[in-house]
């Protein structure tokens, strides 16, 4: 099956609700890294974590390596935040990098 | 620091023709990545290199597809003779694995190749 899987496939938000993603992974990794895809399909680095977690602003990331789970946080939701967000994992022996299936947020005022 | 850079931005071709995707990664990084993204699903990894050496090119569709990287930095990525199902976008990404610093992969903007 696939080594990275990614809950959940969509989500809808109205503005000011807080939400989370979640990434699980077959093996052991050894960093993750999330991205939000924006409407002109450019990836942005939100997140890069080789374990613990990290805030920036309104989003939060936590990746455990041996519980083999990565989480991304959004508080207080706006309409900026719609995209697609992606969780991206490094095998623990490898530089391979492989990506999960996709979040797709909605944001609605 | 200049980006991770893809030309063309957009291509479209007839089934059986051929087509050239280039990178240039962002200096001093030695790990370089392509990418297929098909619409409304994940990008999956192609192939990717350390420096100028093929590391994994299991995903690579070996009787049509070919990827170089000469020199260790810029990158071709080609499609011998496309077919409808390799309709996606192409992204190219780069990083610079080992040492202290922490090793981000750097995406380029993509190519977006229509196969009609």
């Amino acid at each position: 099956g696939m080594p990275v899987e990614q809950n959940p496939p969509a989500l809808s938000l109205y503005e000011g609700a807080d939400s989370g993603l979640r990434c699980n992974f077959s093996t052991t990794m050894k960093s993750v890294q999330w991205f939000q895809q924006n409407h002109r399909g450019r990836l942005i680095t939100l997140f890069y974590l080789a374990q613990g977690t990290k805030e920036n602003g309104r989003l939060k990331s936590t990746f455990n390596s041996k519980e083999r789970y990565s989480t991304l946080h959004i508080k207080d939701a706006q309409l900026e935040d719609s995209g697609t967000y992606f969780c991206a994992a490094e095998g623990s022996n490898t530089d391979k990098v492989v990506f999960g299936t996709g979040t797709r947020l909605q944001v609605s005022p | 620091e200049a980006g991770v850079t893809q030309s063309p931005r957009y291509a479209v071709l007839q089934e059986g023709q051929a087509v050239s995707f280039w990178c240039d990664p962002i200096s001093g990084h030695d790990t370089l990545y392509w990418y297929q993204q098909p619409r409304d699903q994940g990008p999956q990894l192609l192939v990717y290199f350390r420096d100028e050496a093929v590391i994994d090119n299991s995903q690579l569709p070996s009787d049509r597809f070919s990827a170089v990287r000469p020199k260790g930095t810029n990158s071709t990525l080609k499609i011998q003779s496309a077919k409808q199902g390799d309709t996606a976008t192409y992204l190219c990404a780069s990083r610079r694995t080992g040492g202290a610093v922490q090793n981000t992969l750097y995406f380029g903007a993509g190519t977006r190749l229509s196969v009609l």
